[in-house]
């Protein structure tokens, strides 16, 4: 069972507007949530994170909000510009468990 | 300063054949991870290095994989008698481990595995 859920595999949006990725889950004991961009043939990169004690984290173009009594998790990229075009990842811990879980990733197209 | 770097960047195996995948973390991060993504999945976790700590080899998928890291730095992470389902995308993430904290992780470029 998937524990973690991007349910957009994709994703395109217009340069200058806001872009919005999302991701769900199940699993109440996470408390520690990040987004990686990756670009092809390249390893994830680390853009932001979050830790559940809050529910919003900014950092220049990219927000984070956090929902827990939802599960549910996103990403705001505004303006969005063509550089952003990659795949989003959402990545999630808990506790002790420093493993990180993944969703499958939506890939963002950003248009000039 | 350098960042996570692995080899090869690209393999091309016969079913059946060992490989032996490298990872040499960023200096001074404490912890260590190995990760695949196969085609059209998320990034599935594989084996934990922390420290002096034994590894938590939970996410290994069958007694064909195993890993190592020598003197906490460079880990090896050997695929025995490699079958096709093992073609993925190997990636090794490390970190700063410190207790009580959730640490980033930092992930390198990647070894793309294909066994014929």
């Amino acid at each position: 069972d998937q524990q973690v859920k991007q349910n957009s595999p994709s994703l395109s949006v217009q340069e200058g507007r806001i872009s919005i990725l999302n991701c769900d889950y199940t699993n109440s004991m996470f408390d520690y949530f990040l987004w990686y961009k990756k670009y092809p043939a390249e390893g994830p990169t680390f853009l932001i994170s979050i830790s559940s004690i809050k529910d919003k984290n900014e950092d220049g173009r990219f927000t984070v909000f956090l929902n827990k009594s939802a599960k549910h998790l996103s990403l705001h990229i505004v303006p969005s510009q063509p550089g952003d075009s990659a795949v989003y990842f959402c990545a999630l811990s808990g506790g002790s468990n420093y493993k990180l879980t993944f969703g499958k990733g939506t890939l963002l197209t950003v248009n000039p | 300063g350098a960042g996570v770097s692995q080899s090869p960047s690209n393999k091309v195996t016969e079913k059946g054949k060992d490989v032996e995948l490298r990872c040499d973390p960023i200096s001074g991060h404490t912890a260590l991870y190995w990760y695949r993504q196969s085609l059209g999945q998320g990034l599935e976790f594989l084996i934990y290095f922390q420290g002096n700590s034994a590894p938590d080899k939970s996410g290994l998928p069958s007694d064909r994989f195993s890993a190592e890291r020598t003197g906490g730095s460079v880990s090896t992470l050997t695929i025995q008698r490699t079958q096709q389902e093992d073609s993925a995308v190997y990636l090794c993430a490390s970190s700063q481990k410190r207790s009580g904290h959730q640490e980033t992780q930092y992930f390198g470029p990647g070894t793309r595995l294909l066994v014929l």
